[in-house]
């Protein structure tokens, strides 16, 4: 597509439901990212994907986080048995890893989550 | 290791202004440094990038920023704000520009343009 999708736009869940945000990268793109916003903490890096494969999954916070991508593209972050402290913007980034590749991402709009 | 320090998370300014914002880094390795805006409820758009060509970058919205290896600053700036300027900027380090280039944030700093 144009842009990175992301859905749904927002969501309210219960605590201790499970939910699952989408990402869909621009086309061609094959470096895909996650990132959390927290108000006031800035950008937290999550997970990154090249290809289907994620070599950096250093920034989940804790097991109730996961993540995948099939087809080289779209990419599903879910997160198990939610909590209050899992309130956020989830936003998806994504960029080019070949044909003048300077390290730009490009990011989606982001899922907010609200834990109630 | 990288990181970035953004010098205010909050600034204000009157319309027609001088604009600067605050941006430090740390890295090991050469830099790559990106300059985001963020405008409410909206995803992040690149303002402007260093990558190792020349120092003074200019980017999108009359926005431009300065490499300065001495100094591990980054700072951008605008002459004169508008009100659109409003949003929120986040300074980001890459750590490199090759096989992974994730970023590294900021935490922000939030801009208020007074009429």
């Amino acid at each position: 597509g144009a842009g990175v999708s992301q859905s749904p736009s927002n969501k309210v869940t219960e605590k201790g439901k499970d939910v699952e945000l989408r990402c869909d990268p621009i086309s061609g793109h094959t470096a895909l990212y996650w990132y959390r916003q927290s108000l006031g903490q800035g950008l937290e890096f999550l997970i990154y994907f090249q290809g289907n494969s994620a070599p950096d999954k250093s920034g989940l916070p804790s097991d109730r986080f996961s993540a995948e991508r099939t087809g080289g593209s779209v990419s599903t972050l879910t997160i198990q048995r939610t909590q209050q402290e899992d309130s956020a913007v989830y936003l998806c980034a994504s960029r080019r890893t070949s044909g003048g590749n300077t390290g730009e991402l490009f990011f989606g709009e982001g899922s907010r989550l609200t834990v109630l | 290791a990288q990181s970035v320090t953004q010098l205010g998370s909050h600034v204000s300014v009157s319309e027609g202004a001088l604009v600067l914002l605050r941006c430090n880094y740390s890295s090991s390795v050469p830099p790559y440094l990106f300059w985001y805006v963020q405008y409410p409820n909206q995803g992040l758009q690149l303002l402007l990038k260093y990558t190792s060509a020349a120092t003074l970058v200019k980017g999108i919205n009359g926005f431009e920023a300065e490499f300065k290896k001495s100094e591990t600053s980054f700072h951008l700036t605008k002459p004169s704000a508008h009100m659109s300027d409003a949003a929120e900027y986040f300074c980001a380090v890459s750590f490199y520009g090759g096989s992974q280039g994730n970023l590294i944030f900021g935490k922000g700093t939030k801009l208020s343009v007074k009429p």
